[in-house]
């Protein structure tokens, strides 16, 4: 019954690691979003995809790439993990047109 | 560039009402939303307003001014269940991809 599901929804990692987090939705939506919310809970875009493709990459380092297999999956992979990457990744869908995007549980990334 | 601006807490007493205020500037703007954030939880829509005017929903009500720059959410009756985060968000057109650019949120305390 889930909307817009993550997985997982902690993941606790040593810095350089590399790790991944996936993000499916069943609303039929056509895009996709990234965003990452820090300690001060401020919550800012990193990514978003249109029926499998990038149309926002808000000027994200490198090493975090997004894939999108199918309309219904947006992953986040990062490599090279730091500290400063610590912070809640929340994916999120909406319908082009439509302007309300459905957000995910959020995933709570702790980096040591 | 992009700027939007919210208290950053309020504090008020159960039974009261509340109005959290918004301004922003922003390169384009496709309406303006409030999500509402619950510690440890993903954003919930409230609200969303691209006209200017007031949009009543229950004890929720949003206005906008699109002149000014401004918005307010308007809480009635408060619960001890809307102690939560209020988020002011802006939806860039769907050719800037659609993205929401968010407040840092207002930390809403409602006391007994």
């Amino acid at each position: 019954d889930t909307a817009v599901s993550q997985t997982p929804k902690y993941l606790v990692t040593q810095m350089g690691n590399d790790k991944s987090i996936k993000c499916e939705q069943n609303l039929g939506h056509d895009t996709m979003y990234w965003y990452k919310q820090d300690s001060k809970k401020f919550l800012k875009i990193m990514f978003s995809y249109n029926n499998k493709e990038l149309i926002i990459n808000e000027t994200v380092p490198n090493r975090f790439s997004p894939k999108s297999p199918d309309k219904a999956h947006l992953n986040l992979h990062i490599n090279s993990l730091e500290l400063g990457d610590s912070a809640v990744y929340f994916c999120a869908s909406s319908q082009r047109g439509e302007n309300e995007q459905f957000f995910g549980p959020g995933t709570r990334l702790t980096v040591l | 560039g992009q700027n939007i601006d919210q208290p950053t807490e309020m504090t008020a007493t159960e039974g009261a009402i509340v109005q959290i205020n918004c301004t922003y500037q922003t390169s384009g703007f496709n309406g303006l939303f409030w999500y509402q954030q619950h510690a440890g939880e993903a954003p919930t829509f409230l609200s969303y307003n691209v006209l200017d005017g007031l949009e009543e929903k229950g004890r929720f009500s949003s206005f906008l001014s699109r002149s000014k720059g401004y918005s307010y959410l308007l809480l009635k009756e408060l619960q001890m269940k809307d102690s939560a985060s209020y988020l002011c968000a802006v939806s860039s057109p769907s050719d800037q991809g659609g993205k929401l650019i968010f407040g840092q949120g207002t930390e809403l305390s409602v006391k007994p």
